[in-house]
């Protein structure tokens, strides 16, 4: 199946520092990637949509300007979580399926777990 | 929205028993739905996707079922093994391939 890779795989930083996330589409093309977090014992919850060329849609009561998303190109999409506080800390996946249109496999990277001091 | 229910929350079981873990989605109008495992503090590994137009897939000792219109899907393993133990977690593909997520079955399978 399709990889899809996340870089760092653990972070630990400061409180009120800027944190990137990258997702990669290793082998394919990617227009459309995921970006999901996890609270500890928890499910995942879909934060938004990342759109190749344009602005990502984010789900309701997830803020837009903390958690920054750029997909500039057909295989990388961004997440920078701004200003981080502790309460962001969490583990974030991506996802992204490797075909056009709706009902393909979703493809998820390994994760980041954030670590906010 | 779609909501997902995963039931039981955890389960715990012998080496070798059959088992069954449950999902249920309110909205019955789904592309596909997923089955993943997660072990603890790494990410998902999909198990088995199923189409709506499907009924079943099948992997090895696992069988994922699928009832669209009942909003019902279950995960079968045979013979279950110790390195079966993981978090299972469904996953609903509603909305243009948002994916919406239960809450899990933590698995223990006891040697």
């Amino acid at each position: 199946g399709a990889v899809v890779s996340q870089h760092p795989s653990r972070v630990i930083c400061k409180s009120g520092t800027s944190v990137k996330i990258e997702c990669r589409s290793l082998d394919f093309q990617a227009t459309t990637m995921f970006w999901y977090r996890q609270f500890p014992k928890k499910s995942l919850m879909l934060m938004a949509t990342s759109n190749e060329g344009s602005k990502a849609t984010y789900e309701q009561g997830v803020e837009k300007d903390k958690f920054l998303i750029n997909h500039a190109s057909l295989t990388l999409s961004t997440l920078t979580v701004t200003s981080a506080h502790p309460e962001d800390s969490s583990f974030y996946i991506c996802s992204a399926n490797d075909g056009a249109g709706v009902g393909n496999e979703q493809f998820f990277g390994p994760g980041t777990r954030l670590t906010v001091l | 929205k779609q909501e997902v229910t995963q039931i039981p929350a955890a389960l715990s079981v012998p080496e070798g028993e059959n088992l069954v873990l449950n999902c249920s989605f309110t909205d019955s109008a789904i592309y596909n739905l997923q089955w993943f495992r997660q072990d603890p503090g790494k990410g998902l590994t999909s198990l088995l996707l199923i189409q709506s137009s499907q009924r079943e897939q099948t992997s090895g000792r696992l069988n994922a079922s699928l009832d669209k219109s009942s909003g019902r899907s279950t995960l079968y393993i045979a013979a279950s093994q110790p390195g079966d133990s993981a978090t299972y977690l469904c996953a609903v593909n509603s909305n243009f391939n948002k994916f919406y997520f239960g809450s899990g079955t933590k698995l223990n399978v006891k040697p």
